[in-house]
């Protein structure tokens, strides 16, 4: 069974730091790993990473897939309030079917 | 920016009766997902549809469960008499263009179905 875990289930910071999101997976025929964010309703995409120690790099976000430890992780510095929000992580297995985590919910606190 | 709407975005049904859950992809994707979150749970898979058939369903997606692209534009999720543990938000989801099967799924805001 395909399995994906997010930690830290959830952070409180303060304006101005830095975060460090983790995922790590299980999954047979990996293709890729998506991060989304999650505010109020439809997770919005953040980052899909393929190939291992490339940086994807957004403004303040950024991500790195590790293939060889099944593990990614998503920074985001200088928080703002507006990064409060849930953070979820997904592989995709095969062409298809995507497994995600639980997710970690950030709150950040001015 | 181009966006995958659905409706209704606030469905409440009877227990047992049927409900259709409507779904209007990204015009130019190509394949469609039907996803579920229980309140307080992580979003969990439900079917991918492409070329007009199902290509890859979990084991949630059973025969109480079935979809439909009756047109060009629509995508439809319909469940058949419901229970109350299908009370969840249903995303739906596209990605798109000849690879759109390793592209980013980009998400509707959800119908939220309640079931009493």
């Amino acid at each position: 069974e395909d399995k994906v875990v997010q930690s830290p289930l959830s952070l409180v910071v303060h304006e101005g730091d830095t975060v460090t999101l983790n995922c790590s997976y299980e999954v047979t025929n990996f293709r890729s790993l998506l991060w989304y964010k999650q505010e109020k309703k439809a997770p919005t995409f953040l980052f899909m990473l393929t190939s291992s120690g490339i940086e994807k790099k957004s403004g303040r976000l950024s991500s790195i897939l590790d293939k060889k430890e099944l593990f990614s992780i998503l920074n985001i510095t200088a928080t703002q309030t507006g990064d409060s929000a849930i953070y979820l992580c997904a592989v995709r297995r095969g062409y298809q079917k995507v497994t995600f985590g639980t997710g970690t919910k950030l709150q950040v606190i001015p | 920016e181009p966006e995958v709407t659905q409706t209704p975005s606030h469905q409440v049904t009877q227990m047992g009766q049927e409900v259709i859950l409507r779904c209007v992809p990204i015009s130019n994707h190509l394949y469609f997902y039907w996803y579920r979150q229980i309140l307080g749970q992580k979003v969990e898979f439900l079917v991918s549809f492409y070329n007009n058939e199902i290509s890859e369903k979990s084991e949630i997606f059973d025969d109480q469960f079935s979809v439909e692209r009756p047109d060009g534009s629509n995508f439809t999720l319909k469940i058949r008499s419901t229970k109350l543990e299908d009370s969840a938000m249903y995303f739906c989801a596209s990605s798109g263009g000849v690879m759109g099967q390793n592209q980013p799924q980009h998400f509707g805001d959800g119908t939220r179905l309640s079931i009493l």
